[in-house]
């Protein structure tokens, strides 16, 4: 079955970037999906922050799109987030998963990655 | 502040139907359809419903969702202890361009 796991630094000091690397397994990565990336911080709920298709087109939430890049590798069959300036505020657990859509307005995350916790902090 | 507007608790006992509401706008249910995400303590969402009101192999039919102009809930029946969790409804909002969330219900049964 598809599976997605996170991988990358736990602890990213303020104002420096966050790095997150999904690797994707059971599935290709140009398969016709889109992919994407959802944080939560803790205690808190979900928030959709970007999501690429593998010829590298990207929708990204326009509160994050000043310091989101979001980039696939085809050859490793995974995608990565780029979060620059972090704050505190950035801290949450990340999650990246597959987006399956049957037409523009109709789609879901299914399935999702373990998720990673990144804590901002000197 | 979450997009879409649900209650942030909701509680039943064992084998009763419980609803969870999901409320939003014009740019996103009024014109787009909605999942449904589970996620128990310390892991992720799990697909629960998508498109207003199709389970993905495996869920059971006790969960059932529905869609209604700029509403949509998330009905459980039978509610057994295991339910426990918290419940995000989310669509996609031709606004943001892109996919929205609820704040999330966190479902007790007593």
């Amino acid at each position: 079955q598809v599976q997605l796991q996170e991988s990358g630094p736990g602890l990213v000091k303020p104002s420096e970037a966050l790095s997150l690397s999904c690797a994707v397994s059971g599935d290709s990565i140009s398969s016709g999906f889109y992919w994407g990336w959802i944080r939560q911080p803790p205690g808190k709920g979900l928030e959709w922050i970007g999501s690429i298709y593998h010829m590298g087109t990207t929708y990204y939430n326009p509160s994050l799109k000043r310091r989101v890049t979001i980039s696939v590798d085809t050859a490793k069959n995974q995608f990565s987030l780029i979060v620059t300036s972090v704050t505190a505020a950035d801290t949450a657990v990340y999650y990246c998963a597959r987006y399956g859509w049957l037409a523009v307005g109709a789609g879901w995350f299914d399935p999702w990655g373990q998720g990673t916790l990144v804590t901002v902090s000197s | 502040q979450s997009v879409l507007t649900q209650p942030p608790s909701a509680s039943g006992t064992p084998g009763q139907r419980v609803t969870i509401s999901c409320s939003g706008s014009n740019s996103n249910i009024g014109s787009n359809t909605v999942n449904w995400y589970q996620q128990f303590p310390k892991t992720a969402p799990k697909l629960l419903i998508h498109s207003n009101d199709q389970r993905p192999s495996g869920v059971p039919d006790r969960f059932s969702g529905s869609q209604s102009g700029t509403s949509a809930s998330l009905a459980i029946s039978g509610l057994q202890s295991e339910d426990e969790a918290d419940y995000y409804c989310a669509a996609w909002d031709d606004s943001l361009i892109g996919p929205v969330f609820g704040g999330g219900t966190k479902l007790t049964v007593l």
